[in-house]
């Protein structure tokens, strides 16, 4: 599975958008762009995924760049309860595998 | 979306004592369930893949004998520490992907039970 690389940590306004970057410069065409979230204490969430194109759902939404070689995770508006480690995922097969986990960006929503 | 519990969500224990926690998928069946474990402010490591009616496979410095994994049902897996150490200490989170699942679709985590061992 390709390697990703993303910030150590970002800050964001309440209310504002938050843009959470990820590059994974060595992806291959039939792996797919997770992105998980964990908030303190608590197991992770699954956000979004896509392949190639921009997805968009109640959470949040992610632009994969035309070559694939990166990706944004945008959330539109975020709240305090958005403040957690966001993970950047990139995985083929048919998920029978398990994810792995890098070390994520930290999001601290500021009020 | 579909829904993974644990039980239990913290446990203490003596050193020594044997742990099982629970993992169960509760709206979806799990062919495949994954044992995960975090330290504190570490990312979450991977453990075991548990397969139904399988053995399950272990990643490599993960003791298969200290922690026992079973799989004996679409719905249920289980992972036992067994004579618990304090290094045991941890965060240990399931996650199971549902079965009708096609390509690209994903999996979904526990809430993770705590261990702490005295």
């Amino acid at each position: 599975d390709a390697k990703t690389t993303q910030p150590t940590s970002m800050d964001c306004a309440e209310g504002r958008a938050a843009n959470l970057p990820c590059n994974h410069s060595t992806i291959s065409g039939n792996e797919y762009v997770y992105w998980y979230r964990q908030i303190h204490s608590q197991g992770p969430q699954y956000i979004i995924h896509g392949l190639k194109n921009n997805e968009t759902n109640e959470m949040a939404s992610l632009i994969i760049t035309e070559d694939r070689k990166s990706s944004t995770l945008i959330l539109p508006h975020a709240t305090l309860r958005d403040t957690a480690v966001y993970y950047c995922i990139v995985l083929g097969d048919t998920g029978r595998r398990a994810l792995t986990f890098g070390s994520g960006t930290r999001l601290q929503v500021q009020p | 979306g579909a829904v993974v519990s644990q039980h239990p969500s913290w446990v203490i224990c003596k050193s020594g004592t044997s742990v099982k926690i629970e993992c169960r998928s509760l709206d979806f069946q799990a062919t495949t369930m994954f044992w995960y474990r975090q330290f504190p402010k570490q990312s979450l490591m991977l453990m075991a893949t548990s397969n139904e009616g399988s053995k399950a496979t272990y990643e490599q410095g993960v003791e298969k004998d200290k922690f026992l994994i079973n799989h004996a049902s679409l719905t249920l897996s289980t992972l036992t520490v067994t004579s618990a150490h304090p290094e045991d200490s941890s965060f240990y989170i399931c996650s199971a992907r549902d079965t009708r699942d096609r390509v690209g679709e994903t999996q979904y985590f526990g809430p993770g039970t705590r261990l702490l061992v005295l």
